[in-house]
């Protein structure tokens, strides 16, 4: 089945400690999406992808880094720079342009020791 | 830039009764509107999305209506069941621009 896939589903994060939240999806899709969700509240856009070797940050992309050096895959790293890192991250997906439908993984939950 | 409002936050509907949410947006020149389903510790799935040219679009007991020139956007579910309770955002976006503006999302509880 074609899918996007977030790992690990939970995730901790000791102080100081930069760590990378894993997102492979194989729809094919040029374009791929970083979001933050804090609770009760609605999604905000970390960084953005729309092709290969490419990305722009969001309104939210301080303290976070991203690659894309493969289409499948969208990594991120939250760096010791975010100071406020506990929230559930969602990644997406979808194909090239605006106005297109995106596709979600089910999220990594992540949280400070 | 676009801003996307969302009420209600929180809706309690009797089972088999009608539930409506709806959405305003600022930017006139947003052309696509998405719904999405979040379900308690999954990622949000769409379940229906308008384009600007078209007034309704209709899917089994899921519909939406935009409102171009009092820029809004509802979604109404229709004879409402228990798998309906989920959280739903709606979302904005224009042409010139690859992100989509979401709304703060409404809780809706069907009360069996």
């Amino acid at each position: 089945d074609g899918g996007i896939t977030q790992s690990p589903k939970y995730l901790f994060r000791k102080e100081g400690q930069n760590v990378t939240l894993s997102c492979e999806q194989n729809l094919n899709h040029d374009a791929m999406y970083w979001y933050r969700q804090d609770p009760g509240q609605g999604l905000r856009l970390i960084y953005y992808s729309q092709i290969v070797n490419d990305f722009q940050k969001g309104d939210i992309a301080e303290g976070y880094s991203v690659s894309r050096e493969k289409k499948e895959s969208f990594p991120l790293t939250v760096t010791s720079a975010q100071k406020n890192p506990t929230a559930f991250y969602l990644c997406a997906s979808s194909t090239q342009g605006s106005g297109q439908p995106q596709h979600f993984g089910d999220g990594t939950r992540l949280s400070i020791l | 830039g676009e801003n996307v409002e969302q009420h209600p936050s929180t809706l309690s509907v009797q089972e088999g009764d009608s539930a409506v949410i709806k959405c305003t947006y600022s930017d006139s020149a947003s052309n696509y509107f998405p719904w999405y389903k979040q379900e308690l510790g999954k990622g949000p799935q769409l379940i229906i999305d308008i384009r600007s040219n078209v007034g309704e679009k209709k899917d089994q007991r899921i519909a939406v209506t935009l409102n171009k020139t009092a820029k809004h956007f509802s979604l109404h579910i229709t004879e409402t069941q228990p798998e309906d309770s989920a959280v739903y955002f709606c979302a904005a976006t224009m042409d010139s621009n690859y992100q989509l503006i979401w709304g703060a999302g409404t809780k809706l509880i069907i009360k069996p």
